[in-house]
């Protein structure tokens, strides 16, 4: 079974300008998730899709980062334009939808603003 | 709102050694809970899932277990080797049940 794959694994950007990433679940999986992890932390949950309507985006710097998923499989994260303090990996995962499903991550994404 | 504690912070161990790591819950009313390890630079690896109708999961060296009524997890590693270097991040549900929340992560150093 393929995992969750996520593109690019490195993104360096100036302070202001905006930044994509893709990222595309496991097959059949219903539910999907933005995690942004910061060196040293844990991850901290962005967006939460169940098929292709968000469920939770309450974590979500709306001013500067937009999430969708469309078709309910692949999701893109942009952020625009950044700032420095979004330096950190951003992680997507999936699951089955339900409330005892596991979750898979993907490799993450490392975004560097300088 | 929920918040995710991990005890401790770091930890350094010779190889062989049995260990355990801790993972407490602000809100004990957790109906699952998983850990998974972070290897540096790399994204996150479920190792195991506790759900609710279970109190413990086992997966080769790896024992994990849930007490609901005080909302605390503990990761049993039995016979570490220095391949088992990595952090260890519990997750549980938020307040309404929507998605998992992390835990800062325990940072397992085990020496040759």
């Amino acid at each position: 079974e393929a995992g969750v794959a996520q593109s690019p694994r490195y993104k360096i950007i100036e302070k202001r300008q905006s930044v994509a990433f893709w990222c595309n679940p496991i097959s059949g999986h219903a539910t999907l998730y933005w995690y942004q992890q910061i060196l040293g932390q844990g991850p901290k949950l962005l967006i939460q899709f169940q098929n292709n309507g968000v469920v939770d985006d309450s974590q979500l710097p709306k001013d500067r980062f937009s999430a969708e998923r469309l078709k309910g499989v692949d999701s893109t994260l942009k952020i625009q334009p950044a700032k420095l303090e979004d330096s950190a990996v951003y992680l997507c995962a999936s699951s089955l939808a339900g409330r005892n499903t596991e979750a898979f991550f993907g490799q993450g994404t490392r975004l560097t603003v300088v | 709102k929920q918040e995710v504690t991990q005890i401790p912070a770091a930890l350094s161990v010779p190889e062989g050694e049995n260990l355990v790591l801790n993972c407490s819950f602000t809100d004990s009313a957790i109906y699952n809970l998983q850990w998974f390890r972070q290897d540096p630079g790399k994204g996150l690896t479920s190792l195991l899932l506790i759900q609710s109708s279970q109190r413990e999961q086992t997966s080769g060296r790896l024992n994990a277990s849930l007490d609901k009524s005080s909302g605390r997890s503990t990761l049993y590693i039995a016979a570490s080797q220095p391949g088992d270097s990595a952090t260890y991040l519990c997750a549980g549900p938020d307040n309404y049940g929507q998605n998992f929340v992390f835990g800062p992560g325990t940072r397992l150093s085990v020496l040759p």
